[in-house]
């Protein structure tokens, strides 16, 4: 079975323009989180998605916002984009929301905003 | 809030030698995971070990254990026999029970492993 993928690997955008990020969770998993990890740093939670509703938000502005499909693929898309918003964006999917079943992490997109 | 803090932002060790990673955390939820995921250069998260907090046997697997410290919130890794293939960044992480894919991480330890 195919692990979680992210698309794209990598892209360059700048400042003040839209950017939306793609994962597919790994197959039977109903569940979609991602993480932004700034270089250097630990990732941090950004959106957790459960059966395509919200189940979970961390502490970001709100040009932040992620929604999941009936396949269970989620978008991650940021608006207004700023340098501070380069980071490595990861997805993680599990099976269920309620974190008894372990999570898998997807190889990230690396953004840069120039 | 939770919060996750790794104190060791670097660690070497020798080839087939032990070495053990530190983490400490602050929550006041009684129900909890912790975790050690791994991320070598290529990135790619991958999970470690996990102990579940109402378990007070540390979880092993394989050459890497944790010694989980309830009380004091501490969380440490030990990998013995190292090896080439353990160098990468490791990080700590803390999810409450019931809430999925939200984990709280720490800022990370870059070990290498000299051969």
């Amino acid at each position: 079975d195919a692990g979680v993928t992210q698309s794209p690997t990598h892209l360059i955008k700048t400042r003040g323009q839209h950017v939306t990020l793609r994962c597919s969770p790994i197959s039977g998993h109903k569940s979609v989180s991602w993480y932004q990890q700034v270089l250097g740093q630990g990732p941090q939670f950004i959106f957790q998605y459960y059966e395509k509703e919200e189940r979970g938000r961390g502490n970001f502005p709100d040009r932040f916002s992620a929604r999941q499909f009936p396949n269970y693929s989620s978008e991650l898309n940021v608006n207004a984009l700023l340098l501070g918003d380069s980071a490595l964006y990861l997805c993680a999917s599990s099976l269920t929301g309620t974190g008894v079943y372990e999570q898998y992490f997807g190889p990230g997109t690396r953004l840069t905003v120039t | 809030a939770q919060t996750v803090t790794q104190s060791q932002p670097e660690m070497s060790v020798q080839e087939a030698e032990t070495v053990t990673l530190s983490c400490t955390y602050d929550t006041s939820e009684s129900n909890y995971y912790l975790f050690w995921y791994k991320q070598p250069p290529s990135r790619q998260m991958i999970l470690v070990i996990r102990q579940e907090a109402y378990k007070q046997q540390n979880a092993t697997e394989n050459r890497f254990s944790v010694n989980f410290q309830k009380a004091a919130k501490s969380f440490s890794l030990k990998i013995s026999d190292s090896q080439l293939g353990d160098t990468a960044m490791y990080f700590c992480a803390f999810m409450k029970r019931g809430t999925g894919n939200q984990f709280y991480f720490g800022t990370g330890t870059s070990l290498t492993v000299i051969p």
